[in-house]
């Protein structure tokens, strides 16, 4: 099972919207609307920030949005802020049973 | 509240073994899956394997398969994850994560460092 595609970077100034893109295939994301996204800031454990495509869990701020479209997934960050620099990882649900991106490196400018 | 509080770091030499245990709180233990994940220094993370915490059903990565344990102990609520015949490559932040059967890991340990010298 390979990796999810994703940008290595993505930057942006702070209030500006962002997009992180996720490519798969039609085995993974293309068939399942189990999708979820994962910030990461250094030294830490990863945490889940979208699931099942589109649904924040309790507790993630409104500006994380989350969408499908084929094989592809997509996360916005709105209204970026100082504290969304970090990395960010999509997964999805596959025949295997999980797999990840390669994650990005997200930069407030 | 969840918490999912893993065993201590391990240096190990390459040709050995490392146990990381990891130990749930604050739900029913036999209700979910758990999952373990690993981050090499610098890099993403890496998706292990799965147990299911009721019957200790598991599926492995294929890249781990033959080298790869995952166990759980309904008395202690513990899971178990044991890496034979490691290499410098298995040097990594290894982390377990809770799942409710369709990939969204909703809570995370803190992380074991392995790392495998000589």
């Amino acid at each position: 099972q390979s990796a999810l595609t994703q940008p290595a970077s993505v930057s942006g100034s702070p209030g500006q919207s962002i997009t992180i893109s996720c490519s798969g295939t039609s085995s993974d994301v293309g068939t399942y609307n189990y999708v979820s996204w994962y910030q990461q800031h250094p030294g830490k454990a990863p945490k889940l920030m979208i699931y099942e495509v589109s649904n924040r869990p309790s507790g993630v701020s409104n500006r994380f949005s989350g969408s499908k479209s084929g094989n592809t997934a997509s996360l916005t960050i709105s209204g970026l802020q100082a504290e969304d620099e970090a990395d960010y990882y999509c997964s999805s649900y596959t025949s295997s049973p999980l797999v990840f991106g390669t994650g990005t490196k997200v930069t407030v400018l | 509240q969840v918490l999912l509080v893993q065993s201590g770091a391990e240096v190990k030499k390459p040709g050995a073994s490392v146990k990381v245990s990891c130990k749930p709180s604050g739900y029913t233990f036999t209700n979910y899956y758990i999952h373990w994940v690993r981050q090499a220094p610098g890099q993403g993370l890496e998706w292990m394997g799965i147990i299911y915490c009721r019957d200790g059903s598991t599926i492995y990565a294929q890249k781990f398969q033959g080298r790869l344990t995952m166990t759980r102990d309904t008395s202690t609520s513990t899971v178990h994850m044991e890496l034979s015949s490691l290499r410098s490559e298995d040097t990594a932040v290894y982390y377990c994560a809770r799942d409710q059967g369709v990939g969204d890991l909703d809570y995370w340990g803190q992380g074991t460092l392995v790392t495998v010298s000589s």
